[in-house]
């Protein structure tokens, strides 16, 4: 079965720490991968879009790194702000066109 | 560019009622698919639709319908809504090629009472 781990479930760090999320993934053989991010009471906004074959991506104080091999994807954070506090959702997509989402991250970073 | 609209925000329906969520997109993306977030379980694929007239079953589909008559629109039926269809329904579009993601919706929060 196609299942989609995301630790830790919930993190609370002062302003300005750098940040690791983790996710790891049963079946490795996916397309891509995307990270969301979701805010209390709104939809998903995709922060990074990594292929099977690329290892990372990076947009602003976001890398995203990709193993494919051993299932994993981990999400960083430099120099976290308020304003980054939101549930972090990572999501592989499978063959059938299928998003496979963990329960996500819950951050909240304090100033 | 308005991306993915959905309607309605927000519902609440009687069980046994019927009603069509509705799923629309301007960016002329072949793909269109539907989630239902549940607390604690993440988000499940309900239906999706690969191009005009062509859907299939996702994981949970059982007391939904979709047709896709044209790209634009993906509308999502409730056929007579129960207590357990009461979740945050997503509809997601993205264009056919892998090498992009997806986009979604803000979201229709429904009520089943």
């Amino acid at each position: 079965k196609q299942e989609v781990t995301q630790i830790p479930a919930a993190l609370s760090v002062p302003e300005g720490e750098n940040l690791v999320l983790n996710c790891s993934f049963t079946d490795s053989a996916i397309y891509n991968l995307q990270w969301f991010r979701q805010d209390p009471g709104k939809g998903l906004t995709s922060l990074l879009l990594i292929q099977s074959s690329q290892r990372e991506q990076t947009s602003g104080r976001l890398n995203a790194s990709l193993d494919k091999s051993s299932g994993r994807s981990t999400l960083y954070i430099a120099a976290s702000q308020p304003g980054d506090s939101a549930t972090y959702l990572c999501a592989p997509l499978y063959n059938t066109d299928k998003l496979i989402f963990g329960t996500g991250t819950r951050l909240q970073v304090f100033p | 560019n308005a991306g993915v609209t959905q309607t309605p925000k927000f519902q609440v329906l009687k069980t046994g009622q019927s009603m069509t969520l509705q799923c629309a997109q301007d960016m002329n993306h072949e793909y269109m698919s539907w989630y239902r977030q549940d607390p604690g379980m993440g988000l499940r694929l309900i239906h999706y639709s690969v191009g005009a007239g062509i859907t299939d079953q996702g994981e949970v589909p059982n007391g939904y319908n979709v047709s896709r008559s044209t790209t634009e629109d993906f509308p999502l039926r409730l056929l007579s809504a129960a207590p357990s269809q009461t979740s945050v329904y997503f509809c997601a579009s993205r264009y056919s090629e892998r090498e992009v993601g997806y986009t979604f919706g803000s979201g229709t929060r429904l009520t089943v009472v």
